[in-house]
């Protein structure tokens, strides 16, 4: 069976300064890595993934994560955060052979302070 | 292109009752996904339809179900409505790796 945590319900960042959301992942042969945010009455929006290659993903609107394959971890980051980043953030993992099946984590709400 | 679309928004329903909620693909995406959202339990997969044929099953009982029809667009209909049954129901469509969520269908069960 395939899981992830998100050990943060909420990280809390001042505007400028640089975020990491973090997520560990468990899952049999190579992960499927993704970062989705959700906005307020609003559905999921695709930020990254990672399938395979470089370790360091770089995505939407100025994110980027790490894979770390001996720590099974996969963090989100931003250099300098925005106001308008603040979201709630998932971290999703897909096995090898799962279809399109995702499984979530439980998200973290980010919010960032002028 | 547009992306994908669910309908309806909103809902509101009462207990033992039985919902039908719809959801349409981006265009030439056959992989459809369906997850609900809530508080509580947070985002947990439902089921996955491709090419018509449910591909992967969630561990939900049978009271859900859902359907591919050959334009691609996907329904999911629950039966005998529960409380518990109160959430965001997402739909993503996939055509390689990635998912696209639609903005989902607020059912509430009173």
């Amino acid at each position: 069976a395939q899981s992830v945590a998100q050990p943060e319900d909420q990280v809390n960042v001042a505007e400028g300064n640089p975020l990491t959301v973090k997520c560990t992942y468990s899952v049999s042969g190579n992960p499927y890595l993704f970062w989705y945010v959700q906005y307020p009455n609003r559905g999921l929006q695709f930020l990254l993934k990672y399938i395979t290659g470089d370790n360091l993903v770089k995505g939407s609107y100025g994110f980027e994560a790490e894979f770390n394959k001996s720590q099974t971890s996969f963090h989100l980051k931003k250099p300098s955060a925005l106001v308008s980043d603040s979201a709630l953030y998932f971290c999703a993992v897909r096995g090898n052979n799962a279809g399109n099946m995702l499984t979530f984590g439980g998200g973290t709400r980010l919010m960032v302070k002028p | 292109k547009a992306g994908v679309t669910q309908t309806p928004r909103y809902l509101i329903k009462t207990r033992g009752q039985q919902v039908t909620l719809s959801c349409s693909p981006i265009s030439g995406h056959r992989s459809v996904s369906w997850y609900q959202q809530t508080p509580g339990q947070g985002l947990q997969f439902l089921f996955e339809y491709f090419s018509e044929t449910q591909r992967n099953k969630g561990n939900f009982p049978g009271r859900f179900s859902g359907r591919q029809f050959s334009n691609s667009r996907s329904e999911m209909n629950v039966s005998t409505l529960e409380l518990g049954d109160s959430a965001l129901y997402l739909c993503a469509s996939s055509l390689i790796g990635e998912q696209f969520f639609g903005p989902g269908t607020r059912l509430t069960v009173l």
